[in-house]
């Protein structure tokens, strides 16, 4: 089976650096993803590993170990903005050609003054 | 800029109706895909199309069927609304691994009441 953990709620000030983790139990998957959603809002595409290590676009950073069954999210420079919640996603080995994702539940990122 | 959108935003149904949920990409994507989102359970998938007339069933497809006549358009079904399918439901769509990224683009969703 296909299990991806993350922690609920995740609490940080502005300015600061926040990691969010993603532990995963799978029999094999081609990347970790990760989306944002703001409340109200549609999930959003923010970054992609299908290698080991790290991908950094802006203030965002994803990393992949393989051989350790986990992977984070990085934010720097924390803004109000970024208080959304943050969900990983793995793409299962059996899925094809359909990209089908498979999401964890998601962790409440909230950003304070 | 890809856009997804979704028939309606709020919808409240009686319990036994049939209700059609609609979602309408315009970027010729192959893929489509419809989740229900309910709080700490994350997305879970129902259904997904990877063609026109094609479909798979996902992880939760009971009390649900799908729909998809054009390319563009894929329809979800709930036969006969019970009060357990009250929650949020998005429509996704990307086009094929290795062709245009690992990205699903998400409709704004729809939030189904049914009482």
């Amino acid at each position: 089976g296909q299990s991806l953990e993350q922690p609920s709620e995740v609490t940080a000030v502005e300015g600061a650096i926040v990691q969010i983790n993603c532990t995963y139990q799978t029999s094999g998957f081609y990347g970790l993803s990760w989306y944002q959603q703001h409340d109200g809002g549609a999930p959003t595409f923010l970054s992609y590993n299908g290698l080991d290590g790290l991908e950094e676009t802006g203030r965002f950073s994803s990393f992949l170990s393989r051989s350790d069954s986990y992977g984070y999210l990085l934010l720097q420079e924390l803004q109000m903005k970024d208080s959304a919640s943050y969900f990983c996603a793995v793409r299962p080995l059996f899925s094809g050609g359909y990209n089908k994702l498979i999401f964890g539940a998601g962790t409440r990122l909230a950003v304070h003054p | 800029d890809v856009k997804v959108t979704q028939s309606s935003r709020y919808l409240v149904k009686r319990t036994g109706e049939k209700v059609f949920l609609e979602c309408v990409q315009d970027m010729d994507h192959e893929n489509m895909f419809w989740y229900r989102q309910d709080p700490g359970l994350g997305l879970r998938l129902i259904y997904f199309s990877y063609d026109v007339k094609m479909k798979e069933k996902g992880d939760i497809p009971e009390g649900y069927s799908v729909s998809r006549e054009k390319k563009e358009r894929f329809s979800l079904i709930l036969e006969s609304a019970s009060t357990n399918q009250t929650s949020m439901y998005l429509c996704a769509s990307s086009p094929p691994p290795g062709t245009g990224g690992y990205e699903q683009y998400f409709g704004p969703g729809t939030r189904l009441t049914v009482t």
